[in-house]
C-alpha cells in the first residue's frame, strides 16, 4: 500500500516571499508522483508530475518540486508567490505498472497575505 | 478538447432518496475514475473503468453506490438511500492509458457536490 502525508495543512505567506509545501510519501513500489491545485470551487489541476528522470522538474507558472528517493519527499517550491496562488496543494502518487490510481494526501491551503 | 464535465454540479437530497451523478470524459479517453472528496480532505479512490469494464473498486464504494459506463464513453454514479455521511464532492476523471509505466496525466472535473439532509 502507498500513502501520502501532508505535514502542513496550513500556509500563510506573505505576497511575493519564497514558499515550500512538504510532501512525503510510502510505498514499497517505484512511484510516480504528482501536485495538483485546487481553487476554490473547482476542480483540480495538474501541475506538475515526476516520472523519471531529472529529479527536479518544474511547471509553466513557476512552481518546482524535486524528488527525492532517500527521503522519499516530493516538495513543492516557489521563490516568489503572487495573490492568485491561492489555493489547496494536494500531492498525489501512483504505482504507475498499468495502474494509475492516484492516492492523495490531505492537502495543504496556501494563503497569500498582501 | 472540451474536458471532463459533470452533472449537475450541485445536488441537495433529503435522506433516504436515490441521486445520479454522470461524467462526460475526455473524448476518446479509455479511462475514467470516480473518486469522492470530503471537507479538509484529499480526494479518495472509489472505482475506474478501462472502456466499459469495471477493473477495481474501492472498500469504500458500499453497495447503495454503484457505477457504469455502458458504452466505454459517459459514465454514471448512483448512490441509493441516501444517508448524511455521502455529502461531498464526488469528483470524475479521465486519462489515455497506453501501456505499462505510461505515466499518463490524469484530468479531473469539476466535481459534484452531495448535500444530504
Amino acid at each position: 500500500a502507498q500513502s501520502v502525508t501532508q505535514l502542513d495543512s496550513q500556509v500563510p505567506v506573505f505576497e511575493e516571499a519564497p514558499v515550500e509545501l512538504r510532501c512525503n510519501y510510502s510505498s514499497s513500489v517505484s512511484v510516480y508522483l504528482f501536485w495538483y491545485v485546487q481553487y476554490p470551487n473547482q476542480g483540480l489541476q495538474l501541475l506538475l508530475k515526476y516520472l523519471s528522470g531529472s529529479t527536479l522538474v518544474e511547471s509553466i507558472n513557476g512552481f518546482e518540486a524535486e524528488f527525492n528517493k532517500s527521503q522519499t519527499s516530493f516538495h513543492l517550491r516557489k521563490p516568489s508567490v503572487h495573490i492568485s496562488d491561492t489555493a489547496e496543494y494536494f500531492c498525489a502518487v501512483s504505482q504507475g505498472f498499468g495502474n494509475e490510481k492516484l492516492t492523495f494526501g490531505t492537502g495543504t491551503r496556501l494563503t497569500i497575505i498582501p | 478538447d472540451t474536458g471532463v464535465s459533470q452533472d449537475p454540479r450541485h445536488k441537495i437530497t433529503k435522506r433516504g432518496q436515490n441521486v445520479t451523478f454522470r461524467c462526460d470524459p475526455i473524448s476518446e479517453h479509455n479511462r475514467l475514475y470516480w473518486y469522492r472528496q470530503t471537507l479538509g480532505q484529499g480526494p479518495e479512490f472509489l472505482t475506474y473503468f478501462q472502456n466499459e469494464a469495471q477493473l477495481e473498486k474501492s472498500r469504500l464504494l458500499s453497495d447503495r453506490f454503484s457505477a457504469e459506463r455502458p458504452k466505454g464513453s459517459f459514465s454514471t454514479l448512483e448512490i441509493q438511500r441516501t444517508e448524511q455521511g455521502d455529502s461531498a464532492m464526488y469528483l470524475c476523471a479521465s486519462s489515455q492509458w497506453t501501456g505499462v509505466n505510461s505515466g499518463n496525466t490524469i484530468y479531473f472535473g469539476e466535481g459534484s457536490w452531495l448535500t444530504v439532509v
